[in-house]
């Protein structure tokens, strides 16, 4: 299974910007990084993907390291129904298939 | 577009009871996944079907779980018989193909008693 590291929690001021680490120190080159959140009592919700190049969307920007170990989900400016947990996955693509840790636990704080 | 629809929403049961799930995909799409999420932990793939068939089940316990997805479009998730670690939530997902953007139904919470 293709591991990816987060931090347990996060906090962050309601209007600032957030960024949410992920470690994938054994991510191959043909891995896809996505991100999903889940808000409570909800299913998984994309977020964003990519797999060299920053991506940005409506939601959140995607910055990928160059050796892509690491990447970094930003929330440019949190609002309080950005409280969610936020899984980083790494996809392989021989199949599709998501392998979700336990995520990121964002609270945004008023 | 109609999101991905799962029913129940909510199931109770005895242990040793039987229970099944039911998953209607977004219309289209090719690939059904069925996750189980236990309290506190990231989804868990169980199985994967690409229309009808099935891509991968590695991580369903098949002495008690069972799965079809009939005609490539509609899934059910049985088990038989429920054990108290089988408290948790089963969520359903579907994606246009093989790769790409999952989209996740609501889920449906089992607790076993």
């Amino acid at each position: 299974d293709a591991k990816t590291t987060q931090p347990n929690s996060m906090e962050s001021n309601e209007e600032e910007p957030v960024h949410l680490p992920c470690n994938h120190s054994t991510i191959s080159g043909t891995d896809y990084i996505h991100w999903y959140r889940q808000l409570p009592s909800q299913g998984p919700e994309y977020v964003i993907h990519g797999l060299t190049s920053n991506v940005n969307n409506r939601m959140a920007s995607l910055a990928i390291a160059e050796d892509r170990k690491s990447s970094t989900l930003i929330l440019h400016r949190a609002t309080l129904r950005d409280a969610a947990v936020y899984y980083c996955i790494l996809e392989q693509l021989t199949g599709n298939q998501f392998y979700f840790g336990t995520g990121t636990s964002l609270t945004v704080i008023p | 577009e109609a999101g991905v629809a799962q029913s129940p929403r909510y199931k109770i049961i005895e242990k040793r009871q039987s229970v099944a799930f039911w998953c209607n995909p977004i219309s289209g799409h090719a690939t059904l996944y069925w996750y189980q999420q236990i309290l506190g932990q990231g989804p868990k793939l169980l199985i994967q079907f690409q229309n009808n068939g099935v891509v991968d089940d590695s991580q369903l316990p098949k002495d008690r779980f069972s799965a079809e997805r009939l005609k490539g479009v509609d899934s059910t998730l049985k088990i038989q018989p429920a054990k108290l670690e089988d408290s948790a939530v089963y969520l359903c997902a579907s994606s246009l193909d093989w790769a790409g953007r999952q989209f996740f139904g609501p889920g449906t919470r089992l607790t076993v008693l």
